[in-house]
């Protein structure tokens, strides 16, 4: 079992819908992730929070939206999405630290835009 | 900009079989690399981490190495398992919280 939870895990929504993706952690760590994975191919950085700031924007376009309101918990706010979006959308944690700790994934929410 | 490669993109043993996955990057300046299994619609699933300072990792049946002046890893499974068959990426961590990740092996262990 996976110590980053992910919710929910499947999500189907209009290009005109608002809904958000949660992830939450209780390992301590101080950095979180928003990654996505189009099918078969590796993820993709989106958002990193450290110390809940970013500190990281891949140049993700506004219609994804992160907020991190406390230590534990991520969001990711989704608004006027185009199908082009559907993906695995994967949250990860770790330790805040120079030598680049692990990241522990959650299982992923499976976005599909229609 | 780091690349990452990994070669085959799929194999298929026997079980039994031990086999060896392999990853190539091209930037040395790295803290660590972390080889992942992703089972399918799964999230990923940490298996070894090696430092920068490192030069293998090993945990039951896995031994990754790790060669920073050739810019190559590689994952060893010993007596393959049906339970094995997964997506296995590599990914390498250069600092500033970010991992670039590899093309993925996707690996079928035949019962």
């Amino acid at each position: 079992d996976t110590e980053v939870t992910q919710t929910p895990k499947h999500l189907v929504m209009g290009m005109t819908n608002k809904k958000s993706l949660k992830c939450e952690q209780h390992m301590g760590h101080r950095a979180m992730y928003w990654y996505k994975q189009k099918a078969k191919k590796p993820p993709e950085l989106m958002f990193v929070y450290s110390y809940e700031k970013l500190s990281i924007n891949e140049s993700v376009p506004s219609r994804f939206s992160p907020e991190c309101p406390n230590s534990s918990l991520l969001n990711l706010h989704l608004h006027a999405l185009q199908p082009e979006d559907s993906a695995l959308y994967l949250c990860a944690s770790s330790q805040v630290g120079p030598q680049g700790p692990p990241l522990h994934f959650g299982n992923g929410t499976r976005l599909t835009v229609t | 900009k780091q690349e990452v490669t990994q070669i085959p993109a799929a194999l298929s043993v026997p079980e039994g079989e031990n086999l060896v996955l392999n990853c190539s990057f091209t930037d040395s300046a790295i803290y660590n690399l972390q080889w992942f299994r992703q089972d399918p619609g799964k999230g990923l699933t940490s298996l070894l981490l090696i430092q920068s300072s490192q030069r293998e990792q090993t945990s039951g049946r896995l031994n990754a190495s790790l060669d920073k002046s050739s810019g190559r890893s590689t994952l060893y499974i010993a007596a393959s398992q049906p339970g094995d068959s997964a997506t296995y990426l590599c990914a390498l961590g250069t600092g500033a919280n970010n991992l670039f990740f590899g093309t993925g092996t996707r690996l079928t262990v035949i019962p």
